[in-house]
């Protein structure tokens, strides 16, 4: 079975822009989770979508939005980007039990 | 979110036994105790997890204090591969509402060749 994908790896955008990620959760997995990792905050807790719903959110300001499609398939948008949210940004799909599966990130750069 | 505290770093030497504390006194009834841990340049894995008695799996053994206010994770022959970034969390029942893991600042294991 294919692993959580995440498109793309690697992306590099300028202060004031916008930014869409993209996460392809295991097949079957109804559940995608969004984590934001920074050398300083750690790994944190952005959003969770089951079955398009969004269930649970993080402390993090609106310009952070999610939304899940109809195949589970999800994605995660920044606007107006600031320095700080230069981060790895993950992506975990689940079963809807405990495990989650996450994916190897999008590292965003923001200049 | 019950919080967990864990060692920053730990050190062991490869095919020796590695024991990874965590503590979580304001563990509730319910919480699941859940271990993850991130290898270098990857997204988390999950490790094991378990509620009140001791757990063992291909990867790790999770032993739970009988107050449940701690756990170790044990991994028994550590080898270069298991040098990571563990992670102690602890969880609701599942199918009980969203799925959220809440990290603390883990546990960066070093393994010595």
């Amino acid at each position: 079975k294919a692993g959580v994908t995440q498109t793309p790896r690697y992306l590099i955008k300028t202060r004031g822009q916008q930014v869409t990620l993209s996460c392809s959760p295991i097949s079957g997995h109804r559940s995608v989770s969004w984590y934001q990792q920074t050398p300083g905050q750690g790994l944190q807790f952005l959003f969770e979508y089951f079955s398009e719903t969004q269930r649970n959110k993080g402390n993090f300001p609106g310009r952070f939005s999610g939304r899940q499609f109809s195949n589970s398939r999800s994605e995660m948008n920044v606007s107006t980007l600031e320095l700080g949210d230069s981060a790895l940004y993950l992506c975990a799909s689940s079963l809807g039990d405990w495990t989650q599966y996450f994916g190897p990130g999008t590292r965003l750069l923001v200049l | 979110d019950a919080k967990t505290t864990q060692p920053n770093s730990m050190e062991s030497n490869e095919e020796e036994p590695v024991h990874l504390p965590c503590n979580h006194s304001t563990i509730s009834g319910t919480d699941y105790i859940h271990w993850y841990r991130q290898l270098p340049s990857q997204g988390p894995e999950y490790v094991i997890h378990g509620l009140t008695s001791n757990v063992n799996n291909r990867m790790a053994s999770l032993a739970i204090a009988e107050d449940r206010k701690s756990s170790t994770l044990i991994l028994h022959r550590a080898t270069l591969r298991d040098a990571a970034v563990y992670y102690c969390i602890l969880m609701g029942t599942p199918g009980q509402g969203a799925q959220k893991l809440v990290f603390g600042q883990g546990t960066r294991l070093t393994i010595n060749p």
